[in-house]
């Protein structure tokens, strides 16, 4: 059974629009994290959270927001979307801060 | 910021034979980890250490944190080992900085 979910897999979006991306870990994590990995460049760190309160955000521009409804949530909402947001978004969890994170199977977003 | 240097960015390997990936950091790092991307792209922890060596079967890592690297050495490779295998290193706060990879080919 999978860990860490990930909704939807594949998301195509027009520019301008806005789109959330699903993250929810049954791992029993204290933290929760998004990375980006846009094409032919390494994994990025974007957002870290623990007990639902943000720890960490590397991401400049306001247009992502991640949303924690719920301990073991954290998705991630994007507005105004651009063709440069293409790229395939991870989450991941870890049961504290300093331990061993775990990847969920990532959300492609094409923006168009 | 902090970087991760990741070599070689691409290795052949003939079944039966080994070798070792390696990292090295711009900065100091709390712990590094270990990855393979597998075929349907999803990331599959190998390691996680602070410190020292762990041991996997096949596989074997080290960290040397004051030195500023780690390895990742694969011994008697198999068909099955291709992938890509990624380090990521922590810093001493939540975040993650991967390497750019190492593509991995193990031919009969």
């Amino acid at each position: 059974d999978p860990k860490i979910i990930q909704k939807p897999k594949y998301l195509v979006a027009v520019t301008g629009s806005e789109k959330i991306l699903i993250c929810e870990q049954y791992l029993g994590h204290n933290a929760m994290y998004w990375y980006r990995q846009s094409a032919k460049k390494p994994l990025e760190f974007m957002f870290s959270y623990s007990y639902q309160k943000l720890m960490d955000n590397q991401t400049a521009s306001s247009r992502f927001q991640p949303q924690s409804s719920k301990k073991n949530h954290l998705d991630l909402q994007i507005t105004a979307l651009k063709p440069d947001d293409s790229a395939t978004y991870f989450c991941a969890s870890s049961q504290d801060r300093h331990a061993e994170q775990f990847f969920g199977p990532g959300t492609r977003l094409t923006v168009l | 910021g902090d970087q991760v240097e990741q070599s070689p960015s691409a290795l052949s390997l003939h079944e039966g034979t080994g070798s070792a990936l390696r990292c090295n950091f711009t900065t100091t790092m709390r712990a590094v980890q270990w990855f393979r991307k597998n075929s349907r792209g999803s990331l599959i922890n190998l390691f996680y250490l602070a410190s020292g060596t762990k041991e996997n079967g096949r596989l074997k890592s080290a960290f040397d944190s004051k030195e500023r690297y780690s390895t990742l050495h694969i011994r008697d490779a198999q068909l099955e080992d291709s992938g890509t295998y990624f380090c990521a290193a922590e810093d001493m706060g939540y975040k993650l900085t991967f390497g750019t990879g190492t593509s991995l080919l193990v031919d009969p």
